[in-house]
């Protein structure tokens, strides 16, 4: 079974430029969530889907960051303009559904910001 | 924030038996507690979850106390590609996980 891929896997960009990350879930999984993770911390959840439905939103910065899911499977998270303190790790990961289900994660695109 | 409390580093030899606790002392009656680790540069790994009994599966065993506040995974025979960090993350069935810190694991010859 193919797990939840992401790309690219590793991004440099100066500090005010833009970027995406792109992620394709395990098949038939409705859930969809982004974690941002800090070198150092633990994974912190950005942004949940249920399908092509913003289920939690509420740690997203809004003003720079933003995220879709536009046919209920593959998603792109967006950060424009980024700043020197959204380097971090950007992960995805998938479940079938929200309540209850094992979350699988993909490997992470890596960013920094210079 | 993470309602888990764990150790921040551990070491355990080779072969042996890795024991891993961890405190959710103000776990709720439908709340599990799931098991995660990370290996570096890769993205997080499930290993086990449960509810109030033991659990044992082909990577671990999950101990979780009667009372339900507290909880220990175990690696039974431990290798160099166990060294990780290791999340012990208390999760109801709306479906968040929130990481804490972690207790990073070495493996150590």
């Amino acid at each position: 079974e193919a797990g939840v891929a992401q790309s690219p896997r590793y991004k440099i960009i100066e500090k005010r430029q833009s970027v995406a990350f792109w992620c394709n879930p395990i098949s038939g999984h409705a859930t969809l969530y982004w974690y941002q993770q800090i070198l150092g911390q633990g994974p912190k959840l950005l942004i949940q889907f249920q399908n092509n439905g913003v289920v939690d939103d509420s740690q997203l910065p809004k003003d720079r960051f933003s995220a879709e899911r536009l046919k209920g499977v593959d998603s792109t998270l967006k950060i424009q303009p980024a700043k020197l303190e959204d380097s971090a790790v950007y992960l995805c990961a998938s479940s079938l559904e929200a309540g209850g289900n094992t979350i699988y994660f993909g490997e992470g695109s890596w960013l920094t910001v210079v | 924030d993470a309602k888990t409390t764990q150790p921040p580093s551990m070491d355990c030899a080779e072969g042996r038996a890795a024991n891993l606790p961890c405190n959710h002392s103000t776990i709720s009656g439908n709340e599990y507690v799931y098991w995660y680790r990370q290996i570096h540069s890769q993205g997080p790994q499930y290993i086990i979850h449960g509810l109030k009994n033991n659990e044992t599966n082909e990577m671990a065993s999950l101990i979780i106390t009667e009372d339900r506040k507290s909880s220990t995974l175990i690696l039974p025979h431990a290798t160099l590609r166990d060294t990780a960090v290791y999340y012990c993350i208390v999760r109801n069935q709306g479906g968040k996980l929130i990481f804490g810190q972690g207790t990073e694991l070495s493996v150590k010859p």
